[in-house]
Protein backbone atom coordinates (compact mmCIF):
# COMPACT_ATOMS: atom_id res chain seq x y z
CA UNK A 1 0.00 0.00 0.00
CA UNK A 2 1.17 3.91 -0.31
CA UNK A 3 3.77 4.50 2.47
CA UNK A 4 3.62 8.47 3.93
CA UNK A 5 6.80 9.01 5.88
CA UNK A 6 7.57 11.98 8.50
CA UNK A 7 11.00 13.14 9.69
CA UNK A 8 11.61 13.47 12.34
CA UNK A 9 10.59 11.55 14.45
CA UNK A 10 11.16 13.22 17.88
CA UNK A 11 12.71 16.58 17.91
CA UNK A 12 12.82 18.86 21.02
CA UNK A 13 13.63 22.10 20.96
CA UNK A 14 14.20 25.45 22.70
CA UNK A 15 11.52 27.90 22.90
CA UNK A 16 12.01 30.72 20.35
CA UNK A 17 13.41 28.79 17.49
CA UNK A 18 12.07 27.29 14.88
CA UNK A 19 11.74 23.47 13.79
CA UNK A 20 10.48 21.96 10.51
CA UNK A 21 9.07 18.54 10.15
CA UNK A 22 8.81 16.83 6.51
CA UNK A 23 6.18 14.77 4.96
CA UNK A 24 6.73 12.82 2.15
CA UNK A 25 4.27 9.86 0.20
CA UNK A 26 6.97 7.18 -0.77
CA UNK A 27 5.40 5.43 -3.49
CA UNK A 28 2.91 7.73 -4.68
CA UNK A 29 1.97 11.46 -6.18
CA UNK A 30 0.35 13.54 -3.86
CA UNK A 31 -1.24 17.06 -4.96
CA UNK A 32 -2.87 17.45 -1.51
CA UNK A 33 -1.40 16.82 1.99
CA UNK A 34 -2.72 17.49 5.53
CA UNK A 35 -1.56 18.60 8.52
CA UNK A 36 -2.98 17.26 12.03
CA UNK A 37 -2.01 17.96 15.36
CA UNK A 38 -3.16 15.88 18.14
CA UNK A 39 -2.88 15.97 21.79
CA UNK A 40 -2.85 13.55 24.54
CA UNK A 41 -5.83 11.80 25.04
CA UNK A 42 -7.68 13.89 21.88
CA UNK A 43 -8.80 13.43 18.05
CA UNK A 44 -6.89 14.54 15.45
CA UNK A 45 -6.90 18.11 14.83
CA UNK A 46 -7.32 19.07 11.16
CA UNK A 47 -4.39 22.11 11.16
CA UNK A 48 -4.60 22.85 6.95
CA UNK A 49 -5.13 21.59 3.37
CA UNK A 50 -1.49 21.76 1.81
CA UNK A 51 -1.98 21.97 -2.12
CA UNK A 52 1.27 21.38 -4.28
CA UNK A 53 2.12 24.65 -6.13
CA UNK A 54 -0.04 26.76 -4.35
CA UNK A 55 -1.01 28.25 -0.49
CA UNK A 56 -2.24 26.26 2.46
CA UNK A 57 -5.51 26.61 3.70
CA UNK A 58 -5.61 26.75 7.29
CA UNK A 59 -8.29 25.76 9.85
CA UNK A 60 -9.99 28.26 11.84
CA UNK A 61 -7.96 29.30 14.77
CA UNK A 62 -4.89 28.03 13.00
CA UNK A 63 -1.98 30.89 12.93
CA UNK A 64 -0.75 31.23 9.48
CA UNK A 65 2.10 32.65 10.25
CA UNK A 66 3.26 30.67 13.21
CA UNK A 67 2.54 27.07 11.19
CA UNK A 68 4.20 27.86 7.93
CA UNK A 69 3.56 25.40 5.12
CA UNK A 70 5.54 24.85 1.95
CA UNK A 71 3.96 22.06 -0.68
CA UNK A 72 6.99 22.20 -3.07
CA UNK A 73 6.48 18.96 -4.86
CA UNK A 74 4.20 16.35 -5.64
CA UNK A 75 5.68 14.26 -2.80
CA UNK A 76 7.06 16.37 0.08
CA UNK A 77 5.63 18.94 1.89
CA UNK A 78 6.92 20.99 5.06
CA UNK A 79 5.71 22.22 8.49
CA UNK A 80 7.40 25.06 10.23
CA UNK A 81 6.62 25.50 13.46
CA UNK A 82 8.18 29.19 14.18
CA UNK A 83 9.23 30.97 17.32
CA UNK A 84 8.13 27.90 19.08
CA UNK A 85 6.92 27.74 22.71
CA UNK A 86 6.24 24.80 25.37
CA UNK A 87 2.34 25.15 24.12
CA UNK A 88 2.94 24.30 20.41
CA UNK A 89 4.30 21.09 22.17
CA UNK A 90 2.16 18.03 20.20
CA UNK A 91 2.22 15.35 18.10
CA UNK A 92 2.22 16.54 14.32
CA UNK A 93 0.78 13.77 11.76
CA UNK A 94 0.51 14.23 8.05
CA UNK A 95 -1.74 12.71 5.37
CA UNK A 96 -0.93 12.57 1.69
CA UNK A 97 -3.98 11.73 -0.95
CA UNK A 98 -3.63 9.91 -3.93
CA UNK A 99 -5.33 9.42 -7.23
CA UNK A 100 -8.20 7.77 -5.45
CA UNK A 101 -8.65 10.75 -3.02
CA UNK A 102 -7.91 8.15 -0.11
CA UNK A 103 -5.60 10.00 3.14
CA UNK A 104 -2.64 8.21 3.68
CA UNK A 105 -1.49 9.07 7.29
CA UNK A 106 2.23 9.71 8.28
CA UNK A 107 3.90 7.90 11.78
CA UNK A 108 3.69 11.56 13.13
CA UNK A 109 6.41 13.81 14.72
CA UNK A 110 6.54 14.48 18.76
CA UNK A 111 7.43 18.15 19.07
CA UNK A 112 8.67 19.01 22.32
CA UNK A 113 9.69 22.87 23.10
CA UNK A 114 11.83 23.62 25.72
CA UNK B 1 -21.93 21.09 15.65
CA UNK B 2 -20.84 18.27 13.74
CA UNK B 3 -18.63 15.62 16.24
CA UNK B 4 -17.74 12.20 16.79
CA UNK B 5 -18.22 10.59 20.19
CA UNK B 6 -16.23 7.15 20.95
CA UNK B 7 -17.53 6.83 24.46
CA UNK B 8 -14.54 4.13 25.41
CA UNK B 9 -11.58 5.44 25.92
CA UNK B 10 -9.77 2.17 26.66
CA UNK B 11 -11.43 -1.49 26.29
CA UNK B 12 -10.00 -4.64 27.41
CA UNK B 13 -10.56 -8.04 25.99
CA UNK B 14 -9.25 -11.91 25.78
CA UNK B 15 -7.82 -13.03 22.83
CA UNK B 16 -10.42 -15.14 20.54
CA UNK B 17 -13.34 -12.95 21.77
CA UNK B 18 -16.00 -10.65 20.37
CA UNK B 19 -15.42 -6.86 20.06
CA UNK B 20 -17.81 -3.89 19.70
CA UNK B 21 -15.88 -0.48 19.46
CA UNK B 22 -18.78 2.25 19.47
CA UNK B 23 -18.95 5.14 17.67
CA UNK B 24 -22.02 8.35 17.57
CA UNK B 25 -21.40 11.22 15.21
CA UNK B 26 -23.50 14.61 14.87
CA UNK B 27 -23.50 15.69 11.21
CA UNK B 28 -25.66 17.82 8.77
CA UNK B 29 -25.67 15.76 5.97
CA UNK B 30 -25.35 11.63 5.12
CA UNK B 31 -21.53 11.54 5.92
CA UNK B 32 -18.81 9.56 4.75
CA UNK B 33 -17.42 7.77 8.07
CA UNK B 34 -14.43 6.14 8.30
CA UNK B 35 -12.75 3.28 11.01
CA UNK B 36 -8.98 4.09 11.23
CA UNK B 37 -6.46 1.76 13.26
CA UNK B 38 -3.20 3.15 14.52
CA UNK B 39 -0.33 1.32 16.18
CA UNK B 40 2.89 2.82 18.00
CA UNK B 41 5.38 4.53 15.68
CA UNK B 42 2.93 4.08 12.71
CA UNK B 43 0.11 5.85 10.90
CA UNK B 44 -3.46 5.56 10.93
CA UNK B 45 -4.61 2.63 9.09
CA UNK B 46 -7.71 2.65 6.89
CA UNK B 47 -9.57 -0.25 8.23
CA UNK B 48 -13.32 0.58 6.16
CA UNK B 49 -15.30 3.24 5.41
CA UNK B 50 -18.98 3.61 4.55
CA UNK B 51 -20.18 6.18 2.00
CA UNK B 52 -23.51 4.89 0.80
CA UNK B 53 -25.02 1.99 0.25
CA UNK B 54 -24.98 -1.43 1.94
CA UNK B 55 -24.90 -0.15 5.54
CA UNK B 56 -22.73 -3.37 6.88
CA UNK B 57 -19.08 -2.54 5.72
CA UNK B 58 -16.39 -5.56 5.35
CA UNK B 59 -13.08 -4.07 6.07
CA UNK B 60 -9.63 -5.40 6.82
CA UNK B 61 -8.52 -7.70 8.80
CA UNK B 62 -11.86 -9.39 9.71
CA UNK B 63 -13.47 -6.12 10.80
CA UNK B 64 -16.70 -4.65 9.81
CA UNK B 65 -18.81 -1.71 10.58
CA UNK B 66 -22.77 -1.07 10.63
CA UNK B 67 -24.11 2.40 9.57
CA UNK B 68 -27.37 3.00 12.13
CA UNK B 69 -28.97 6.16 10.14
CA UNK B 70 -31.46 5.90 13.04
CA UNK B 71 -28.97 5.84 16.37
CA UNK B 72 -26.08 8.26 14.50
CA UNK B 73 -24.14 5.41 14.52
CA UNK B 74 -21.34 3.29 12.91
CA UNK B 75 -19.82 0.89 15.15
CA UNK B 76 -17.11 -1.22 14.78
CA UNK B 77 -17.10 -5.20 15.45
CA UNK B 78 -14.75 -8.00 14.99
CA UNK B 79 -16.05 -11.31 16.09
CA UNK B 80 -12.83 -12.94 17.26
CA UNK B 81 -10.13 -10.75 18.40
CA UNK B 82 -6.41 -11.79 18.00
CA UNK B 83 -3.21 -9.92 19.86
CA UNK B 84 -2.27 -7.91 17.09
CA UNK B 85 -5.93 -6.25 17.14
CA UNK B 86 -3.99 -4.40 19.97
CA UNK B 87 -3.85 -0.50 18.86
CA UNK B 88 -5.51 2.92 19.12
CA UNK B 89 -8.81 2.73 17.02
CA UNK B 90 -10.35 5.96 15.45
CA UNK B 91 -13.49 6.72 14.20
CA UNK B 92 -14.11 9.62 11.82
CA UNK B 93 -16.89 11.60 9.73
CA UNK B 94 -16.56 14.26 6.88
CA UNK B 95 -18.57 15.62 4.25
CA UNK B 96 -16.45 13.73 1.76
CA UNK B 97 -12.80 11.93 2.17
CA UNK B 98 -11.16 15.97 2.81
CA UNK B 99 -11.70 17.56 6.00
CA UNK B 100 -12.38 14.16 8.59
CA UNK B 101 -13.58 14.89 11.65
CA UNK B 102 -11.66 12.60 14.68
CA UNK B 103 -13.38 10.98 17.59
CA UNK B 104 -10.81 10.74 20.75
CA UNK B 105 -9.50 7.16 19.85
CA UNK B 106 -10.39 3.82 21.75
CA UNK B 107 -7.58 1.94 23.19
CA UNK B 108 -7.70 -1.66 22.94
CA UNK B 109 -6.02 -4.05 25.25
CA UNK B 110 -5.93 -7.62 24.39
CA UNK B 111 -5.09 -10.55 27.21
CA UNK B 112 -3.97 -14.29 26.03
Amino acid sequence: GAVVSQHPSRVICKSGTSVKIECRSLDFQATTMFWYRQFPKQSLMLMATSNEGSKATYEQGVEKDKFLINHASLTLSTLTVTSAHPEDSSFYICSARDETYEQYFGPGTRLTVT
Amino acid sequence: AQSVTQPDIHITVSEGASLELRCNYSYGATPYLFWYVQSPGQGLQLLLKYFSGDTLVQGIKGFEAEFKRSQSSFNLRKPSVHWSDAAEYFCAVGANTDKLIFGTGTRLQVFP
